[in-house]
């Protein structure tokens, strides 16, 4: 069964540092990896989405690496901004059966100081 | 729709009742995903719909769950006899159902249920 894993649980940071957060998954027989934002209160929005043949992906400040063969994924946050403060979700999907549902880690909530 | 809707926004019931929990997915999107989100837990998956096709019931943690969607669009999460342990948030999800595992999932901004 895959299992994704993000540490750490929470980051706090000063405004305008780059900062870099980390997932794990233990079966690199993975389909995509996407990477997700969860305000308080609120749902999820899909932030990066990456499939097994890519290894990056880039949106404005934000920048996410797969590297499916050691089971690790990376965003990269640029020049930090207050507004960023949220938690950040990583999820990997699979191929068949249970993996090919999304699987989530626990998050990382992210405050960014002013 | 603009986007995934829920309904409550906020529930809290007595342990031993009933709760109906619903999601209005986006207009035209035949894929639809229940999730829970417990306190320091990651999203854990419960039911997906797709079309008219048998929903993937394997992540429904017992029998005391159960949903339905009708029409193929409006779906509804029915837990009985509420359990303290099924305090979560519990999500919604839509996609198009077009290209598999390939699609982005669009989520609503779920339902918090507390039972006490």
């Amino acid at each position: 069964k895959q299992e994704v894993t993000q540490i750490p649980a929470a980051l706090s940071v000063p405004e305008g540092e780059n900062l870099v957060l980390n997932c794990s998954f233990t079966d690199s027989a993975i389909y995509n990896l996407q990477w997700f934002r969860q305000d308080p209160g609120k749902g999820l929005t899909s932030l990066l989405l990456i499939q097994s043949s890519q290894r990056e992906q880039t949106s404005g400040r934000l920048n996410a690496s797969l590297d499916k063969s050691s089971g690790r994924s990376t965003l990269y946050i640029a020049a930090s901004q207050p507004g960023d403060s949220a938690t950040y979700l990583c999820a990997v999907r699979g191929y068949t059966g249970a993996n090919s549902k999304l699987t989530f880690g626990k998050g990382i909530t992210l405050s960014v100081r002013p | 729709g603009a986007g995934v809707s829920q309904s409550p926004s906020n529930k809290v019931t007595e342990k031993g009742k009933d709760v109906e929990l619903r999601c209005d997915p986006i207009s035209g999107h035949t894929a639809l995903y229940w999730y829970r989100q417990s306190l320091g837990q990651g999203l854990e998956f419960l039911i997906y719909f797709q079309g008219n096709s048998a929903p993937d019931k394997s992540g429904l943690p017992s029998d005391r769950f159960s949903a339905e969607r009708t029409g193929g669009s409006v779906s509804t999460l029915t837990i009985q006899r509420t359990q303290q342990e099924d305090s979560a948030v519990y999500l919604c999800a839509s996609s198009r159902g077009l290209a598999g595992l390939q699609e982005t999932q669009y989520f609503g901004p779920g339902t918090r249920l507390l039972v006490l």
